[in-house]
């Protein structure tokens, strides 16, 4: 099964780019990866996806490497309500997401 | 905004009580789910439902049972709660997110079993 790997925690200054960054190295060729963060014990809340190119939409940017076993989010200007935490996931199988433990951001003033 | 919503939003109880969860959606989806999360676990499957009494288990489903008369309400329920279902549980739904299917999720049930 695809499962993910991402780093415990990450500070990123007020107004600079975040790079989150996630290892999915067993992944297989039709799966999508999928971001998603959750603010303070919210629910988890829809980001970005995709399957081997570049994506864009207003929130954020997903880069996938072309072997496609790693990627990273990018928040263009992170500000203080982009503190959360972030979770890469992918489809375990048809019904299932493997969330993992994410990464948790802080945004520092 | 999804569509969902969980009741109650907060309970504590006792242990050996049954309790039961509600997970409400508006937007007539087939597949509907309960996560548990819980620190340094993320969030867990416990069960999945694609359709009005089809129901599966997930990652963690032991102690909990689900039902789904009608594709609008999933329940989930803890037969005879003990500490260890002290969590937050959330419910989602299969929604489109352009070409592939997403999960969007409620606001969450803070249970307390002491």
């Amino acid at each position: 099964d695809a499962k993910t790997t991402q780093p415990t925690s990450m500070d990123c200054a007020e107004g600079r780019a975040a790079n989150l960054p996630c290892n999915h190295s067993t992944i297989s060729g039709n799966e999508y990866v999928y971001w998603y963060r959750q603010i303070h014990s919210q629910g988890p809340q829809y980001i970005i996806h995709g399957l081997k190119n570049n994506e864009t939409n207003e929130m954020a940017s997903l880069i996938i490497t072309e072997d496609r076993k790693s990627s990273t989010l990018i928040l263009p200007h992170a500000t203080l309500r982009d503190t959360a935490v972030y979770y890469c996931i992918v489809r375990v199988n048809s019904n299932q997401f493997y969330f993992g433990t994410g990464t948790s951001l802080t945004v520092i003033p | 905004d999804a569509g969902i919503t969980q009741s109650p939003r907060h309970k504590v109880t006792e242990t050996g009580t049954p309790v039961t969860l509600r997970c409400h959606q508006t937007e007539n989806h087939r597949y509907m789910y309960w996560y548990r999360q819980d620190p340094g676990h993320g969030l867990r499957l416990i069960h999945y439902s694609y359709g009005v009494k089809d129901t599966d288990k997930g990652e963690v489903s032991d102690g909990y049972s689900v039902s789904r008369s009608k594709t609008e309400d999933f329940l989930l329920t803890l037969e005879s709660a003990t500490s260890s279902q002290t969590s937050v549980y959330f419910c989602a739904i299969n929604g489109l997110a352009g070409v592939a299917d997403t999960q969007y999720f409620g606001p969450g049930t803070r249970l307390t079993v002491l």
